[in-house]
């Protein structure tokens, strides 16, 4: 059984910090990673996705990969109250697999 | 405007009911999934199909149907079998291949009385 983790948190960082997120995963034949974020209630969104190891940056937002330790990060800078949500990590197969999400509340 | 539309928004079953979830997409996908969200709980998946006329359970398949008779369309029924039905549903899809972006309908959610 293919696996994604990730810890639950909440993780709580003050406005303007950097949040990190972390996730790991089982099947080191994966190919594509990607995060959603998810308010509650909504359906979940995508922010990132990353194919290749290193980094890669958009704006607030910069993915990690890193296919040897079989681990992929997301670090959100300048961190924003409307920023806090649950951010699911997904990696491919033939349909995505999700880990449980990590919750983020940043405070103002 | 392009995207996956579900509905209802919210539906209430009574024990005993079976209820159909409807999930249509306009971005010519090639590909549509069921994911089933329960509190403090990734995502699930019940079932998917990757073309027309073809579909394979998921992880959580017992107690929901489906069918996939046009590309736009994939309903999924939750059956009177399902014990605990109570969720958020979410239909997505992508254009095909496993390195493509999934993308989410609205979602719906089901409570039973």
């Amino acid at each position: 059984q293919k696996e994604v983790e990730q810890n639950s948190g909440p993780l709580s960082v003050p406005e303007g910090a950097i949040a990190s997120l972390n996730c790991t995963y089982s099947d080191r034949g994966s190919q594509s990673f990607f995060w959603y974020r998810q308010y509650s209630g909504k359906s979940p969104e995508l922010i990132m996705s990353i194919y290749s190891n290193g980094d890669k940056e958009d704006g607030r937002f910069t993915a990690q990969l890193n296919k040897a330790s079989q681990y992929v990060s997301l670090l959100i800078r300048d961190s924003q109250p409307s920023d806090s949500a649950t951010y699911l990590c997904a990696v491919s197969g033939t349909a995505l697999i999700f880990g449980k999400g990590t919750t983020l509340s940043v405070s103002s | 405007d392009g995207g996956i539309t579900q509905s209802p928004k919210y539906l209430f079953r009574k024990e005993g009911q079976n209820v159909t979830l409807s999930c249509e997409q306009n971005l010519n996908h090639d590909a549509m999934y069921w994911y089933r969200q329960d509190p403090g709980q990734g995502l699930r998946l019940i079932y998917y199909s990757q073309i027309v006329n073809d579909f394979q359970k998921g992880d959580i398949a017992e107690g929901y149907s489906v069918s996939r008779e046009k590309k736009e369309s994939f309903p999924l029924t939750v059956t009177s079998a399902q014990k605990n039905p109570t969720a958020f549903y979410l239909c997505a899809s992508r254009r095909g291949v496993s390195t493509d972006t999934q993308y989410f309908g609205p979602g719906t959610r089901l409570t039973v009385l």
